[in-house]
């Protein structure tokens, strides 16, 4: 198994571009999430599905969309980056997004808006 | 206040020592603990669930005290290996696992 797999790696955005961050599991998970990481605070929760057709907003969910038309793939979308958005972005999957569930990690998207 | 906080660190500590961390979490309905151990520039991998009665993997030890609110993460025999930073995870007593909450990080810096 590949596990969670994350693309790219590293981009690079002006401000106003939009793009999708991709994230894919292959797992079965019915739960997955969308986290971005900053220094100096936690990682924090974007969006999240509990299943395929499921979505729902996290803690710091504007500026972006989310849908899941599949059980393996998650995608992030950023409508309109701005600088705020630098950041790295981890895409995660467990089982049943049950409270002792572990989460599995993507390798992360190195994200940074100019 | 935020709601799980962990000192930063740096913890530099020679090969062999042992080395305690703590984390305290502010919402005294928190039910599910656990460490995740992150690698400088990689993703978070779970280390241990934190158990109400204390649980030991190996060289690692966990604990949770409800009354004060905080877990612990005790490394024995510390190894190089065992440097990165150990986030502190707290979930609520209800809802998903939609309602983790992460702690900044302890960083580790093990020497020789």
């Amino acid at each position: 198994n590949a596990g969670v797999t994350q693309t790219p790696k590293f981009q690079v955005l002006k401000t106003g571009q939009s793009m999708t961050l991709q994230c894919a599991q292959d797992m079965n998970h019915e739960y997955m999430s969308w986290y971005r990481q900053d220094p100096g605070m936690g990682l924090r929760l974007i969006h999240y599905s509990v299943g395929a057709g499921i979505t729902d907003q996290g803690e710091v969910p504007n500026g972006y969309n989310v849908s899941r038309s599949t059980t393996e793939d998650f995608p992030l979308r950023l409508l309109s980056a701005a600088p705020s958005q630098t950041s790295v972005y981890f895409c995660a999957s467990s089982s049943s997004g049950g409270r002792t569930d572990t989460q599995y990690f993507g390798p992360g998207t190195r994200l940074t808006v100019l | 206040r935020k709601e799980v906080e962990q000192d930063p660190g740096p913890f530099n500590v020679p090969e062999g020592a042992t080395v305690a961390f703590n984390c305290t979490y502010s919402n005294s309905a928190s039910q599910s603990f656990f460490w995740y151990r992150q690698d400088c520039r990689k993703e978070p991998k779970l280390l241990m669930s934190v158990y109400s009665s204390g649980n030991e993997d190996g060289r690692f030890t966990a604990q949770l005290n409800r009354a004060s609110q905080y877990i612990s993460l005790l490394i024995r025999d510390s190894k190089l290996s065992d440097s990165a930073t150990y986030l502190c995870v707290v979930t609520p007593n209800t809802g998903t696992a939609s309602k983790l909450t992460f702690g900044t990080g302890t960083r580790l810096q093990v020497t020789l």
